[in-house]
């Protein structure tokens, strides 16, 4: 089963408006992390938010991590048609060196 | 730099054959890492390295084997390809094990297997 699911599996917004996705673990973390991928792309790293943070701020984005529920919401701000994408979260499990990835939210942003 | 590296980009190969992934990062990384990614499935852990000479098992290892003789190299074989293997391959790179450190991607080799 997987440790971190996306919450929605894909998000249509307008440009400017807020985008906000949720991911929930099953097992204590040492971090999370927020990864995007462009279509065909790689991923690429956003943001990471350890476990005794509660909330994290990068640019346009903000984390929030609440290890009570063991969930984390990504919110990207002021959404732009180039943040069109796929956006991963993936838990760093306590005491290991693996990365868990989840299975992604598709975000698409219309200009 | 160039970052992680990948090739091929694209490949077909039929039910039986065997082939070689390619990775390479010119970060002088220590901890690097294969991970395959099917829809709805989101990327899942094959093998990994934490240094020349030392490879592990990840979520998904059947069917594959790794070696790491170099830093800068961490290739991905496939002994006796399936149709199951159909997939999206991914190699990451970081700077130690420590999650911490920001992993890096390369651009992806997609597989397809007949």
């Amino acid at each position: 089963s997987q440790q971190g699911e996306e919450d929605p599996q894909a998000l249509s917004i307008q440009e400017g408006e807020n985008a906000t996705m949720n991911c929930s673990y099953k097992t204590s973390i040492n971090n999370l992390q927020w990864y995007r991928q462009n279509s065909g792309r790689g991923l690429v790293h956003l943001i990471l938010i350890r476990s005794n943070e509660r909330e994290k701020h990068s640019g346009r984005l903000r984390v929030t991590l609440d290890t009570s529920k063991k969930s984390s919401s990504l919110l990207i701000t002021a959404s732009r048609a180039a943040d069109t994408a796929s956006y991963f979260c993936a838990t760093s499990l306590y005491n290991t060196d693996k990365l868990i990835f989840g299975t992604g939210t598709r975000l698409q942003v219309f200009p | 730099n160039a970052g992680v590296t990948q090739t091929p980009k694209f490949q077909v190969l039929k039910t039986g054959q065997s082939m070689t992934l390619q990775c390479a990062q010119d970060m002088n990384h220590e901890y690097m890492s294969w991970y395959r990614q099917d829809p709805g499935m989101g990327l899942r852990l094959i093998h990994y390295s934490v240094g020349a000479g030392i490879t592990d098992q990840g979520e998904v290892p059947n069917g594959y084997n790794v070696s790491r003789s170099t830093t800068e190299d961490f290739p991905l074989r496939l002994l006796s390809a399936a149709p199951s293997q159909t997939s999206v391959y991914f190699c990451a790179s970081r700077q130690g094990r420590s999650t911490y450190n920001e992993q890096f991607f390369g651009p992806g080799t997609r597989l397809t297997v007949l």
